[in-house]
């Protein structure tokens, strides 16, 4: 069974930028939720999509958003970036978001903002 | 609000001895409990979870980890570490009422020297 597939890996982009990050979840898997990694606040939960529905969404400012399709991949974008927004974004599955099955992490995309 | 303390920021260790990576986690009601492992450049790596049960739990690679309620803890261990097992940890918690969010620690690094 594949694992999650995030893309693009790496990407660069420049102040006031807008991005777009997409996220494949495992096969049949519906929940799927976004972290943002970086050295100074570690690991931090960004949002998370259950069947095209936002269920949960963490403190950022609303440039973060998201999207979840009925075929369960999602998307993350952040507009006017900034530099602080240079991070590892990850993006997790898992089988029904219930809260009790381990979610599965993709290898991330590096943001890099100049 | 839930939170977990990953007390320290680098465990070192002998090839072959006896490991642990500590974690204490705060939540209201019961909680589901996950250690991950991050090596570079990668995504987290699920390792094990506590949902309920036995203390006790048995996961990935020779890991395990004991849970102890009054002590809030879910301490990482393995009795002989390997060289190959240098990454960075984290512990992980998620309440009932949370959905899919994870909260996460600040990590710990894990240094086995030959």
């Amino acid at each position: 069974k594949a694992g999650v597939t995030q893309t693009p890996r790496y990407l660069i982009k420049t102040r006031g930028q807008q991005v777009t990050l997409s996220c494949s979840p495992i096969s049949g898997h519906r929940s799927v939720s976004w972290y943002q990694q970086t050295p100074g606040q570690g690991l931090q939960f960004l949002f998370e999509y259950f069947s095209e529905t936002q269920r949960n969404k963490g403190n950022f400012p609303g440039r973060f958003s998201g999207r979840q399709f009925s075929n369960s991949r999602s998307e993350m974008n952040v507009s006017t970036l900034e530099l602080g927004d240079s991070a590892l974004y990850l993006c997790a599955s898992s089988l029904a978001g219930e809260g009790n099955q381990p979610q599965h992490f993709g290898d991330g995309t590096r943001l890099s903002i100049l | 609000a839930q939170s977990v303390a990953q007390p320290e920021d680098q465990v070192n260790v002998a090839e072959g001895n006896p490991l642990t990576v500590k974690c204490t986690y705060s939540v209201s009601g019961n909680p589901y409990l996950f250690w991950y492992v991050q090596y570079p450049n990668r995504g987290l790596q699920f390792l094990l979870k506590y949902i309920t049960g036995d203390n006790l739990v048995k996961g990935s690679y020779g890991f395990e980890a004991e849970f102890n309620k009054s002590q809030t803890s879910f301490h990482l261990k393995k009795p002989s570490a390997l060289v190959s097992d240098s990454a960075l940890y984290f512990c992980a918690v998620r309440d009932k009422s949370s959905g899919d969010k994870l909260t996460f620690g600040t990590g710990t690094r894990l240094a086995v020297r030959p």
